[in-house]
């Protein structure tokens, strides 16, 4: 089975921290993802990754940035933690070139204070 | 693809009862679509996928049910268990590329025992 594994289950910082939410995922993916999931308004992504050292814009990019130096682990990055990024964080990864089908993580909740 | 949704936010059942979760897409243009469920705490977990080359697919205890012409999504559990309660959406693709996927915002289905 794949699993795709979250660092962190519950964090929780202070506005204006560098907070760092970890992935890493054990199939070989080439394709990562990072989404917020919030109440009504479902998940919303942030950024992904098809390849080490690549990373494009997903919906919401505003106020994070990623990291992917190595194929199995691809990390979110808020430069400065605010209240409105209080957020269930998912991490996702699929095969490219396969179907679109996504495997997610457990999940990160993050409470910015 | 932002209409993908459902017509029922929550759901409740009987232990032994089959379950119908119900998704509306609004393109056309989709070609495949996901089943996730997620258990309270705990991230997505895909369920079933089907093309729009197909109108049914069976998995175990599990059936979706795609109608193309009213842009109609269904997941049928058979035989509803406890350990079924958890919140289910669907998602659509159009574009091809898992980036590209469209979720709705969930039913929370409840059996009760």
């Amino acid at each position: 089975d794949v699993k795709v594994t979250q660092s962190s289950r519950y964090l929780v910082k202070r506005t204006g921290e560098k907070v760092f939410l970890e992935c890493v995922q054990d199939m070989d993916h080439e394709n990562m993802f990072w989404y917020r999931q919030d109440p009504g308004l479902g998940l919303r992504l942030i950024y992904f990754s098809y390849d080490v050292k690549m990373k494009e814009k997903g919906d919401i990019p505003e106020g994070y940035s990623v990291s992917r130096e190595k194929k199995e682990r691809f990390s979110l990055i808020l430069e400065s933690a605010s209240t409105n990024q209080t957020s269930m964080y998912l991490c996702a990864s699929s095969l490219l070139g396969a179907d679109e089908k996504l495997f997610f993580g457990s999940g990160t909740q993050l409470s910015v204070l | 693809g932002e209409n993908v949704g459902l017509h029922l936010p929550t759901l409740s059942v009987q232990e032994g009862d089959n379950s119908i979760i119900n998704c509306a897409y609004s393109n056309s243009a989709s070609d495949y679509f996901i089943w996730y469920k997620q258990e309270s705490g705990k991230g997505p977990q895909f369920i079933i996928d089907i093309r729009s080359n197909m109108d049914k697919r069976q998995g175990q205890r599990v059936t979706v049910l795609l109608n193309k012409t009213v842009k109609h999504l269904s997941l049928q559990i058979a035989a509803t268990q406890p350990g079924d309660s958890a919140v289910y959406f669907c998602a659509e693709n159009m574009e091809g590329g898992s980036e590209k996927l469209v979720f709705g915002k969930g039913t929370k289905l409840t059996v009760n025992p």
